[in-house]
């Protein structure tokens, strides 16, 4: 969904490298969401924020941060890269009124 | 493509044929429930939803039904196409922002 687009789209990096993974929507939602995608597990809460000023750790936030730059971008980072990291990362935006999340194509991240 | 899931389990259906796919939840205080379809190499996709004051929704070829008896979610898909080929996977959402997601279900279609 062109809606919400994500970059990179993959990326390999190396255990200890620092790396960012950007989200930007055109939907006008005010809450944004970072998940990630194991294999047989499903999907898991990173961080999430309703707005600007607003950052909430999820259930797995160790080893990651995030920076809410404007309503329409939420930037997820992994301060010192492991092989555990290695997964697919998506983000999700919901607008206030809706209960639904709408999620971005994914970036798929390994890590050596 | 990526592999979403690498041991879900599989329900293979001929094209034309009703598919019925099951997701047990697992809490009764849950008052939201999503259907999302994932395609290899792509992001969830919005199927159907239903709040959990009703007991069926439906869609354009799709039916949720709610039975919070036995904390139970179906999927069902009208004469099921190719197109229809991905993987499923139910989400509840508590009282609380956050959603809750299953494993997820693969639909294979076959001619």
């Amino acid at each position: 969904d062109a809606d919400v687009t994500q970059t990179p789209r993959n990326r390999i990096t190396k255990t200890g490298k620092r790396i960012m993974l950007e989200c930007s929507q055109t939907k006008g939602h005010d809450r944004m969401y970072w998940y990630r995608q194991d294999p047989g597990l499903g999907l898991r809460l990173i961080y999430y924020s309703f707005d600007v000023k607003d950052i909430n750790k999820g259930e797995i936030s160790d080893g990651y941060s995030v920076s809410r730059q404007a309503q329409a971008k939420f930037s997820l980072s992994l301060e010192s890269a492991i092989p555990n990291q290695t997964a697919l990362y998506f983000c999700a935006t919901r607008g206030g009124a809706e209960e639904t999340q709408y999620f971005g194509p994914g970036t798929r991240l390994l890590v050596l | 493509g990526e592999s979403v899931g690498l041991h879900l389990p599989t329900l293979s259906v001929q094209e034309g044929d009703n598919s019925i796919i099951n997701c047990a939840y697992s809490n009764s205080a849950s008052d939201y429930f999503i259907w999302y379809k994932q395609e290899s190499g792509k992001g969830p996709q919005f199927i159907i939803d239903i709040r959990s004051n009703m007991d069926k929704r439906q869609g354009q070829r799709v039916t949720v039904l709610l039975n919070k008896t036995v904390k139970h979610l179906s999927l069902q898909i009208a004469a099921t196409q190719p197109g229809d080929s991905a993987v499923y996977f139910c989400a509840e959402k508590l009282f609380t922002d956050k959603l809750i997601f299953g494993t997820g279900t693969r639909l294979q279609v076959f001619p």
